[in-house]
């Protein structure tokens, strides 16, 4: 069965960092784009950062490109999100997506979600 | 970029069909054939129900069903469950491999 376990996160005050990290099982991780998308308590979700399979081609939203870094390991099936200079507005439950295939192609679409993991930036 | 625009909530009668509709807000809609669809119940994981506008992962019930029409996304329930009743969020692609949820809607099964 195919799973995601997003770990790392916690409480941190503001400039901080945390890595979080998302743990695949049960599909070839190697042969999927990956990304990290956050819900702040209440609201609706929101995409941040995609990674192609062998990591060359990397991608972010505004809200966080230069204080996030995305990255992967395929062989220890593990996708990373750096974060550094983290604000209050940062706080979210992070999830770690995997992306369809459609075809022999990535599909623009996330087909399979981990539980997430709880970020909570305050002093 | 902005979220695209979706109504906060509708609702319907058991075996009725509701329509919920999702408007860019910078013409990513209209310019991309890749909106996909996601159902989110309290505490859970969104869930994948539509992608490229049209398309149904297997597993999907075929009440739920996509369409666009220029910078306008729509997702159609058909024949409404109980269980239907939760948070629906579309997503488009919005050019340079960055997306953008919408910002959601509750469907209320009356």
């Amino acid at each position: 069965e195919v799973h995601l376990v997003e770990s790392g996160g916690g409480l941190v005050q503001p400039g901080g960092s945390l890595r979080l990290s998302c743990s695949t099982s049960g599909f070839t991780l190697s042969s999927y784009w990956m990304h990290w998308v956050r819900q702040a308590p209440g609201k609706g979700p929101v995409w941040l950062s995609r990674i192609s399979t062998d990591g060359s081609s990397i991608s972010y939203s505004d809200s966080v490109k230069g204080r996030f870094t995305i990255s992967r390991d395929n062989a220890k099936k593990t996708v990373f999100l750096q974060m550094n200079s983290l604000r209050e507005e940062d706080t979210a439950l992070y999830y770690c997506t995997r992306e369809v295939i459609v075809g022999v192609s990535a599909g623009d679409a996330f087909d399979i979600w981990g539980q997430g993991t709880m970020v909570t930036v305050s002093s | 970029q902005s979220a695209p625009t979706q109504p906060r909530a509708v609702s319907g009668s058991p075996g009725q069909s509701v329509t919920i509709s999702c408007t860019g807000t910078s013409g990513e809609i209209d310019r991309y054939d890749y909106v996909s669809w996601y159902q989110q119940h309290p505490g859970k994981a969104p869930k994948l129900l539509i992608f490229n506008v049209d398309k149904r992962p297997s597993g999907v019930p075929d009440r739920f069903s996509g369409s666009k029409s220029g910078d306008t996304a729509s997702l159609t329930i058909s024949g409404l469950q109980a269980e239907d009743e939760t948070d629906y969020y579309c997503c488009s692609y919005s050019g340079s491999y960055t997306y953008v949820f919408g910002t959601g809607t509750k469907v209320t099964v009356l």
